[in-house]
């Protein structure tokens, strides 16, 4: 069976301090994968999604960036976290239909 | 993007009461889910209704998408406590990516 994973689960940084989310898949071969930022447990917003190693598209202009190394690897990254940086990330990965699996998601909060 | 509105944002009922949530767009979805979130955790897929019409019961959840594959909604029977939680739709867009609406957040009182 499938299992993702991410890490840290929780974390806190000060403003302007760098940033690397890792999530990675399991039981799965070339897998979509998926970042998202919720805020206040509402609605996700996709920031990033890729369909194979090295191949990313950004959804919104923003201070993150994303990487795929590896084919079950997603990274989120960020030179410099800003206060609005803060909130709730979710990895998902798909298929080849559109139903997505989320990992567990990390807790950033920026000071 | 397409754009995805659920109502109510926020339910409070009783246990053993009925509720249901819609989900509504202008755009049409070749696919729509279902999924249920719990406080510090990652969402859980319920369901994906795929044909216009289509019914899905999932014990006391029933799922039914619009005719025109433009809406859905999700209706509970006897919500339990253990319902509570943050309800979400997403529909399939372009490109194996989904739109999410905003979520209804379900608090089922003991």
């Amino acid at each position: 069976s499938q299992t993702i994973h991410q890490w840290p689960a929780t974390l806190v940084q000060p403003v302007g301090s760098p940033l690397s989310l890792e999530c990675t898949v399991e039981g799965t071969s070339n897998p979509n994968l998926y970042w998202y930022r919720q805020a206040a447990g509402r609605g996700l917003q996709l920031l990033f999604y890729s369909v194979g190693i090295g191949q990313i598209s950004s959804e919104v202009p923003q201070n993150l960036s994303a990487s795929r190394p590896q084919d079950r690897q997603f990274i989120l990254s960020s030179k410099k976290l800003l206060l609005s940086d803060s909130g709730f990330y979710l990895c998902a990965w798909s298929g080849t239909s559109y139903e997505q699996y989320f990992g567990p998601g990390t807790r950033l909060t920026v000071t | 993007t397409q754009l995805l509105e659920q109502s109510p944002q926020f339910l409070s009922i009783q246990e053993g009461e009925n509720l249901t949530v819609y989900c509504n767009s202008s755009s049409v979805f070749s696919s729509l889910q279902w999924y249920r979130q719990e406080p510090g955790e990652g969402p859980v897929l319920l369901v994906t209704v795929v044909t216009g019409g289509e019914v899905k019961k999932l014990k006391r959840l029933t799922f039914q998408f619009g005719d025109a594959r433009k809406d859905s909604s999700l209706h509970i029977t006897a919500a339990q406590p253990g319902d509570t939680g943050l309800y979400l739709c997403a529909g399939a867009e372009y490109g194996n990516k989904l739109v999410f609406g905003a979520g209804t957040i379900l608090r089922v009182k003991s």
